[in-house]
């Protein structure tokens, strides 16, 4: 299996700009996180969803962040507009559902800069 | 909601010295227990996981953890750590469905 799939690897973009990141979750995985890292506060949650619902979305900093999972196979977290705060790595990751003991599995994750 | 403590945010040490990162949890239901690694420039990987049974875990690349329930903690090990072992270490509890980082240590590891 390739694995948890995000893109891009690295966005650099100005203040004011949208931005689309992009995830591909392990084939047969029902359960998919989105994650933020930062040197300030470390790997804070986002939303998560679970058989493409979103179950909990009270970690999303703001309305500018909104993520969506059409299909079983794919999921966005957009930010419109972006601002300079919201640079950060971005992970997304999953695993085979939300109530079982299996360990997540992560992308490589984005490098969002907003200059 | 539960929520992860890790201590000495960065470690430095040499090539076979041992390494010991804390962890501390808040949460009075059950639990389970990780460990996560980050290698630099890489994804968060798996080293163990704690969910029942014997406290004392083993993981990949010779790393263990002891998950002590009267102290909320679940402290990683390794007795003789090497170069490649510079990286990033999460302690991530999972409780209620949700699962909670700690803020890591960055481990650097002075050949």
């Amino acid at each position: 299996d390739a694995g948890v799939i995000q893109s891009p690897r690295h966005e650099v973009t100005e203040m004011g700009q949208e931005v689309t990141l992009r995830c591909k979750p392990i084939s047969g995985h029902n359960s998919l996180f989105w994650y933020r890292q930062t040197m300030m506060r470390g790997l804070e949650l986002l939303i998560y969803f679970n058989n493409n619902v979103p179950i909990d979305d009270s970690g999303m900093p703001e309305d500018r962040f909104s993520a969506k999972m059409p299909n079983a196979s794919f999921s966005t977290l957009k930010i419109q507009p972006s601002e300079p705060r919201d640079s950060a790595v971005y992970f997304c990751a999953s695993r085979p559902d939300i109530r079982g003991n299996s360990p997540l599995h992560f992308g490589n994750g984005t490098r969002l800069t907003v200059t | 909601a539960q929520s992860v403590s890790q201590h000495n945010h960065h470690v430095i040490l040499s090539e076979a010295a041992s390494l010991e990162l804390g962890c501390n949890y808040s949460y009075g239901g059950t639990v389970n227990l990780f460990w996560y690694v980050q290698y630099p420039g890489q994804h968060l990987q798996l080293l163990l996981k704690y969910f029942s049974g014997d406290p004392l875990v083993k993981g990949i690349k010779g790393f263990e953890a002891e998950f002590i329930k009267s102290k909320f903690s679940f402290n990683l090990r390794k007795p003789s750590v090497q170069w490649s072992d510079t990286a990033e270490y999460f302690c991530a509890v999972k409780g209620n469905n949700r699962l909670a980082f700690g803020k890591g240590n960055q481990v650097v590891v002075i050949p």
